[in-house]
Parts: structure tokens; sequence; C-alpha cells
């Protein structure tokens, strides 16, 4: 099977301009996440969505940062605008709903300059 | 609140060696325990999996093991290879469905 898809692989902005990442998770991955991972970290999650609704997104930044998943299936992540401090590789993964395992994709590694 | 602790932080081995890498967490109300590998600019592959009924899983030379109790993991590495080298990040995750993850060690294995 296709794994977690995520595009661009790498984006570098100049700060407060806009960005957006796109993810298409695996095909009857009812959840999809978006985790931050600043450089030396572990990742951490920025929103969970179930099907098409977020169920968890008491971490992400709403003052500046959104995100949707129309249709319970792919999903983008907004920046607008971005911060020198937004500089960090953006994840997406998915899993069954229930299930136990996640799976990653390549990640976004955005740079704001 | 769940932390996660891994150590060593980085780790330099000469190809051939047994390795062991260690997590530890704060907080033994877990679903199950994740180990990860990253490769430089790329995203994670899981690994093993360990539920929280579960002591230990196996994967070829990988193999970890877990202690719910005293909050620890360890993930075994046989006869390390130059391909091994990689960042190895361990995860749990609570009833929320939501990883915390460690802040990783970083693994060089040289020929």
């Amino acid at each position: 099977e296709a794994g977690v898809v995520q595009s661009p692989r790498y984006k570098i902005i100049e700060k407060k301009q806009p960005v957006a990442f796109w993810c298409n998770p695996i095909s009857g991955h009812n959840t999809l996440y978006w985790y931050l991972q600043n450089l030396g970290q572990g990742p951490e999650l920025l929103i969970r969505y179930e099907n098409e609704e977020a169920v968890d997104d008491s971490q992400l930044p709403k003052d500046r940062f959104s995100a949707e998943r129309l249709k319970g299936v792919d999903s983008t992540l907004k920046i607008q605008p971005a911060e020198l401090g937004d500089s960090a590789v953006y994840l997406c993964a998915s899993s069954r709903e229930g299930g136990n395992g996640y799976t990653f994709g390549s990640g976004t590694r955005l740079t704001v300059v | 609140k769940q932390e996660v602790t891994q150590i060593p932080a980085a780790l330099s081995v000469p190809e051939g060696e047994n390795l062991v890498l260690n997590c530890s967490f704060t907080d033994s109300a877990i679903y199950n325990l994740q180990w990860f590998r990253q490769d430089p600019g790329k995203g994670l592959t899981s690994l093993l999996l360990i539920q929280s009924s579960q002591r230990e899983q196996t994967s070829g030379r990988l193999n970890a093991s877990l202690d719910k109790s005293s909050g620890r993991s360890t993930l075994y590495i046989a006869a390390s290879q130059p391909g091994d080298s990689a960042t190895y990040l361990c995860a749990v995750r609570h009833n929320t469905d939501k990883l915390i993850f460690g802040t990783g060690t970083r693994l060089q294995v040289f020929p």
C-alpha cells in the first residue's frame, strides 16, 4: 500500500508570508495527525482528526495556524503569517480507527527567513 | 504530565557491537510504547510496538522490552551495522491516542 504522502518536501519562505502543507493519509486510515518537530527534538502533536472532526487541537497555535480535513481524507495545515520560530519539520501521520500503529510521512521541512 | 527521556543522547560505536538504547517515562499508565527510526531529513519509520500488557517484541536484530511499572523500555540492537546509523525515538501512547516522544538517541555505527 502507498504510504502517507506529504508535499512539499521543502519550503523556504520569508517571514510574514503564508504557507500551506498537504497530507494524503493511507487509504482506510480514519485518524490523521499533524506533528511538529523542532531540530534535535521529538515530534509534538499539533492536531488530531477522527475522520473530518478535529478531536484534539489543544496544542495548535490558533492565532496563526489552521488545519482542515475536508471529506475526512486529505488534510492541509496552514500558517499565516509565518514567523522565524516556525522553522521546523511538519510531519503527518495516520492510523486506523482504534489501531495501534502509526505510519508517518516524510515530512515538510519549513525554513522561514 | 508525561515526560519521556532517552539516554544516551548520542552514541558512536564500531560495527559489530551490541547496543542498548534506553527510554524512560514518568507516567506508567500507558496504552503502548513504540520505537521509531528517523534518518536525516526523513520521516519516522516504526520499528517495534509493545502493548502495555507485553514485556517485549522482536524483529530481526532488534529487541524491545517494556517494564511498565518502572517506566522503562530498552531497545537492543544486535551486531550493529553502519546502516543502523540514524536517530532512534521512543514514544508512549495513552488512551488519548496521542504519542509523546522522547528527544531521541543519535546513533552512528562506523565501519
